[in-house]
């Protein structure tokens, strides 16, 4: 089945510094999403990418994907306290998101 | 900026017994979705509706869960008699349209099952 898969699972690092986390997927699709979740909240989308697209920016964040290879990465550069939170990548293909397991990352100040 | 909202926020329930939980999806989004987290799992999908009819559905989405849009601006998610494996994060989402856009999600229902 389709899935993403994220590593690293978890990710502490220090405020200022950049984390890039990666997902891997099996199958073909037409976009693929990053979404932020906070402990016990909802997930807050960041970011999507169109299979046709290689890389793509918003703000603090930097997205690549490699169809031959069937990846993803999300950076984001000069975290902050307040980036702490569980990321995951979320395939879409026939009209619902896959999710990963998604990369814990922690940031301290 | 728009909200996915769902209601209650937290759920206890009897196993066995019926529970509806609610959502009211962005306005003029056209699919809505609902997603179950099970405490430290991945978010699985369960559902897609469009055009007031289920679009697809996912192996956990048996003959005890159901959906209803019942008056063009609530959706809601049921399930018939519930089980103690069924305790989760629910999540509702919402997107105007598929493909180019990403999902707008509520902050989940927590339903636990005893």
């Amino acid at each position: 089945s389709q899935q993403g898969e994220e590593d690293p699972q978890a990710l502490s690092i220090q405020e200022g510094e950049n984390a890039t986390m990666n997902c891997s997927y099996k199958t073909s699709i037409n976009n693929l999403q990053w979404y932020r979740q906070n402990s016990g909240r909802g997930l807050v989308h960041l970011i999507l990418i169109r299979s046709n697209e290689r890389e793509k920016h918003s703000g603090r964040l930097r997205v690549t994907l490699d169809t031959s290879k069937k990846s993803s990465s999300l950076l984001i550069t000069a975290s902050r306290a307040a980036d702490t939170a569980s990321y995951f990548c979320a395939t879409d293909a026939e009209g619902k998101l896959i999710f990963g397991q998604g990369t814990t990352l922690q940031v301290k100040p | 900026e728009p909200e996915v909202t769902q209601t209650p926020s937290h759920q206890v329930t009897q196993m066995g017994q019926e529970v509806i939980l609610r959502c009211v999806p962005i306005s003029n989004h056209l699919y809505f979705y609902w997603y179950r987290q099970i405490l430290g799992q991945k978010v699985e999908f369960l559902v897609s509706f469009y055009n007031n009819e289920i679009s697809e559905k996912s192996e956990i989405f048996d003959d005890q869960f159901s959906v209803e849009r019942p008056d063009g601006s609530n959706f809601t998610l049921k399930i018939r008699s519930t089980k103690l494996e069924d305790s989760a994060m629910y999540f509702c989402a919402s997107s105007p349209e598929q493909g180019n856009y990403g999902y707008t999600f509520g902050s989940g229902t927590r339903l636990t099952v005893v």
